[in-house]
């Protein structure tokens, strides 16, 4: 079965400091990967996703960075955090299907306060 | 812009009641559509998923899907007080997507004893 893993859960930075969010999946090969953010009481906002090895999209021009140095890891950086990159980080996977769409499965999510 | 609406509630209904969920969506190109449930500080889960307009049935849940109204909706019948979360309508983007959602808001349920 299949298994994706964050870490870490919780973190608190402040404002300013660089960031680095690490997502892992098992159990699959060649999944597509996805980077979301939900700020409090609002719905998630996709950042990021990823279709292969070195393959980023961006949804939304911010601070932040996506990479995926390996088929199932992909990492979510930051140089410099701002207030508004407070959140909760969640990263989700999903079998390849070609231009289907097949369902997204989430991970524990990383909760980040900026200070 | 492509969205999808929910009624951010609260909804509250009585134990053993049903509870009904929706969920409108712009992109008439969407064809797959999710319904996740998200418990306070945890991550959603999956609920169910449906791609053909009617209902399809899980359990003490269903969902249904008009995709000429651009509606789809949730039900979960003998509402128990585990059942109190907030629940998530998600919606593929039309198109050469690569599996991008666009999540709605969430709508709060709340189920009373």
């Amino acid at each position: 079965s299949q298994t994706i893993h964050q870490w870490p859960a919780t973190l608190v930075q402040p404002v300013g400091s660089p960031l680095s969010l690490e997502c892992t999946v098992e159990g699959t090969s060649n999944p597509n990967l996805y980077w979301y953010r939900q700020a409090a009481g609002r719905g998630l906002q996709l950042l990021f996703y990823s279709v292969g090895i070195g393959q980023i999209s961006s949804e939304v021009p911010q601070n932040l960075s996506a990479s995926r140095p390996q088929d199932r890891q992909f990492i979510l950086s930051s140089k410099k955090l701002l207030l508004s990159d407070s959140g909760f980080y969640l990263c989700a996977w999903s079998i390849k299907r070609g231009y289907r769409t097949d369902t997204q499965y989430f991970g524990p999510g990383t909760r980040l306060t900026v200070l | 812009q492509k969205e999808v609406e929910q009624n951010s509630g609260p909804l509250s209904v009585p134990e053993g009641a049903i509870a009904s969920l929706n969920c409108t969506y712009s992109d008439r190109g969407s064809q797959s559509f999710f319904w996740y449930r998200q418990y306070s500080g945890k991550s959603p889960e999956l609920i169910m998923f449906i791609y053909s307009n009617g209902d399809k049935e899980d359990g003490r849940f269903t969902a249904q899907l008009n995709k000429a109204s651009q509606y789809v909706s949730l039900l979960i019948r003998d509402s128990q007080p585990s059942d109190s979360a907030t629940y998530l309508c998600a919606v593929t983007a039309g198109g050469t997507s690569y599996g991008k959602l666009t999540f709605g808001q969430g709508t709060i349920l709340t189920v009373h004893p």
